[in-house]
């Protein structure tokens, strides 16, 4: 099983629509981002959380919101989708630890189609 | 701001070729540095990193040199596989503290032709 779960992995909707993706990890760790990755910009964040209570928000959170439900649940809502909101969706974990540049573990995406 | 640049891609190479995907940065302070790779349908997954000047970061075959005269974090291999064909980000991690948060590269896609 995957450390880092995205769910859905594919996900089409309309202009207007509310939308949750989904993100679960098993690796433990306490921190989670949301990326979005567009081509030719790499991947912006969007939000991120160092633990249940200390959410913040990242360079384009703008027409986004997200809920930390607990350590190993991390989720991001489109309370009201666009279409340049298109994107290839990515969530991420990394350890706390002691070494200040800890790596972090990508979800395989969710490719979202706001039509 | 703070921000890292790529070279534009895609790069197209034979295998056996040799490989350089060149990578600068702009940050305030003394960031460390990171190669990550995205295979097609999969996220990215580190490939190297290096925390200070001088560092060398090696994985699989690629190594980068953090040079901080030249803002430089440039990814090489000498022989290329068809399997490295997948899109290389270089990022940074901006100090101080202990945040995590990583500031990416536009990215760059590697196609090795057998």
């Amino acid at each position: 099983d995957a450390d880092v779960t995205q769910t859905p992995r594919n996900r089409i909707t309309k202009t207007g629509k509310r939308i949750m993706l989904e993100c679960s990890q098993t690796k433990g760790h306490d921190r989670m981002y949301w990326y979005r990755q567009d081509p030719g910009l790499g991947l912006r964040l969007i939000y991120y959380s160092f633990d249940v209570k200390d959410i913040n928000k990242g360079e384009i959170s703008d027409g986004y919101s997200v809920s930390r439900q607990a350590q190993a649940k991390f989720s991001l809502s489109l309370e009201s989708a666009i279409p340049n909101q298109t994107a290839l969706y990515f969530c991420a974990t990394s350890d706390r630890g002691t070494d200040s540049n800890q790596p972090q573990h990508f979800g395989d995406g969710t490719r979202l189609s706001i039509l | 701001g703070d921000s890292v640049t790529q070279m534009e891609g895609p790069v197209t190479l034979s295998e056996e070729a040799f490989l350089t995907i060149n990578c600068t940065y702009t940050a305030t302070g003394y960031p460390s540095l990171f190669w990550y790779v995205q295979y097609p349908g999969e996220g990215l997954q580190l490939l190297l990193k290096a925390t200070k000047a001088d560092d060398k970061g090696s994985n699989k075959g690629f190594e980068a040199t953090y040079r901080k005269e030249t803002t430089s974090f440039h990814l090489e291999k000498g022989s290329v596989q068809v399997s490295d064909s997948a899109v290389y980000f270089c990022a940074l991690s901006l100090p101080p503290g202990n945040t995590g948060k990583l500031i990416f590269g536009q990215g760059t896609t590697l196609q090795v032709k057998p």
